[in-house]
């Protein structure tokens, strides 16, 4: 089956660093990506779409500048956390689908979660 | 996308079928319904969608009733391993991301 791959898994550094995370597919093209965010506790909710050779699209409130996605090929976006704090950290999860406009599911990556000090 | 509606919490006896229960009233006619569940501190794992009919896999089976308005997931044989949080949600074929609900979160019990 689908299998969309993220790294790092868990990463733990000083506020105002600058933290980079992967999510491949593995076995399929991806035109569209998707990052979300988990809190403790709480749902997942959608951060940004990101589309393979142009801007990502990012849902109400979430700061463009603060969180950087790249998606340079079909099989790999990246989003950046520019200047963590505290406040960002949380659990991110990339997701990606086989098809573009079609009933084939959404596959996840494992997550990476993130802890601010 | 249509809403859902599920319950808080479940629990279940290892080894005997979890049905875990879906309401979306108002659901589209082109609007499919998806079950994903989700580990602590995994990411969502695909289970089953379905439009109409009924459907079957190696993890699990998904009984849409016939209006529509309600579905239904059922693990067969719950083990320790199936505790998790189980989200279902309705999205159009053409629709680009899924939108997650509070999900049901299953607790089975040895």
């Amino acid at each position: 089956g689908a299998v969309v791959s993220q790294h790092p898994s868990r990463v733990i550094c000083k506020s105002g660093t600058s933290v980079k995370i992967e999510c491949r597919s593995l076995d399929f093209q991806a035109t569209t990506m998707f990052w979300y965010r988990q809190f403790p506790k709480k749902s997942l909710m959608l951060m940004a779409t990101s589309n393979e050779g142009s801007k990502a699209t990012y849902e109400q409130g979430v700061e463009k500048d603060k969180f950087l996605i790249n998606h340079a090929s079909l099989t790999l976006s990246t989003l950046t956390v520019t200047s963590a704090h505290p406040e960002d950290s949380s659990f991110y999860i990339c997701s990606a689908r086989v098809a573009e406009n079609s009933n084939q599911p959404q596959h996840f990556g494992d997550g990476t979660r993130l802890s601010i000090l | 996308d249509a809403k859902t509606t599920q319950p808080p919490s479940m629990d279940c006896a290892e080894g005997r079928a979890a049905n875990l229960p879906c309401n979306h009233s108002t659901i589209s006619g082109n609007e499919y319904v998806y079950w994903y569940r989700q580990i602590h501190s995994q990411g969502p794992q695909y289970i089953i969608h379905g439009l109409k009919n009924n459907e079957t896999n190696e993890m699990a089976s998904l009984i849409i009733t016939e209006d529509r308005k309600s579905s239904t997931l059922i693990l067969p044989h719950a083990t320790l391993r199936d505790t998790a949080v189980y989200y279902c949600i309705v999205r159009a074929g053409s629709a680009r991301q899924l939108t997650f609900g509070s999900g049901t979160q299953l607790t089975v019990l040895p």
